[in-house]
């Protein structure tokens, strides 16, 4: 199966500052999706990254705060910008391979802000 | 309104104990996915079994085993004969694929420690 890999695997950062998470996968992806857990709590969907083009949010989640790029079929980046205490999460990035198929996570990115 | 509800938030059993997750999902849609995925400690997501509304078969895979009951809108996942290895949150989710495109649904995970 393909390898899903996330950078970094886990950082503590200081408040008001920005870091930024890439996702790699060794193969073509369809659709890549960026997943925040906060502790103790389920997932929720930050965003679908969109190849060449913005990425899609959810309810709750925008641009400013968390942009995203997707250059191509393997890559992507998820940006935590202005971190405060509560971003405080692991941030996972997910990919569909062809078609419609159960997604497949990354590692994670565990995230903590003082 | 909550679509996948997994009501158990934490469970304890003795090693080799058959331990059962249950699920409750909602959706309108005639057309959907559910799914399970297991985390352990170490925090990856691991896929163990996706099943699609028109497939009502029950599944086993090993000690894994998955009951889909439309009636009663479950998918509750059985572990026989529990390991130490089976400790872990289990997420169980719904997709309304294609209907919500590919928006994942979670629940908010059972926490399962099997004591040896």
């Amino acid at each position: 199966s393909a390898v899903i890999s996330q950078k970094p695997s886990r950082d503590i950062c200081q408040r008001g500052t920005s870091l930024t998470i890439q996702c790699q996968v060794d193969s073509q992806v369809t659709m890549m999706f960026w997943y925040r857990q906060q502790p103790g709590q389920s997932l929720t969907l930050i965003a679908t990254a969109n190849q060449g083009s913005e990425a899609t949010y959810e309810s709750g989640f925008v641009i400013d705060k968390f942009p995203i790029s997707r250059p191509n079929l393997t890559f992507s980046t998820l940006t935590v910008s202005n971190m405060s205490p509560e971003d405080s999460s692991i941030y996972l990035c997910s990919v569909e391979f062809k078609g419609f198929q159960p997604q497949h996570f990354g590692d994670g990115t565990r995230l903590s802000i003082l | 309104a909550q679509k996948v509800t997994q009501a158990q938030t934490e469970i304890s059993v003795v090693e080799k104990e058959d331990v059962t997750l249950d699920c409750v999902y909602e959706t309108r849609d005639t057309t959907y996915y559910l799914f399970w995925y297991k985390q352990p400690p170490s925090g990856e997501l691991v896929f163990l079994i996706r099943r699609n509304s028109f497939d009502e078969q029950n599944e086993i895979s090993g000690r894994y085993s998955w009951n889909f009951q439309k009636s009663t809108s479950s998918f509750n996942f059985t572990i026989t004969a529990s390991q130490v290895v089976d400790s872990a949150v289990y997420f169980c989710a719904l997709s309304e694929f294609p209907h919500t495109g590919n928006q994942f649904y979670f629940g908010t995970g059972t926490s399962l420690t099997v004591i040896p």
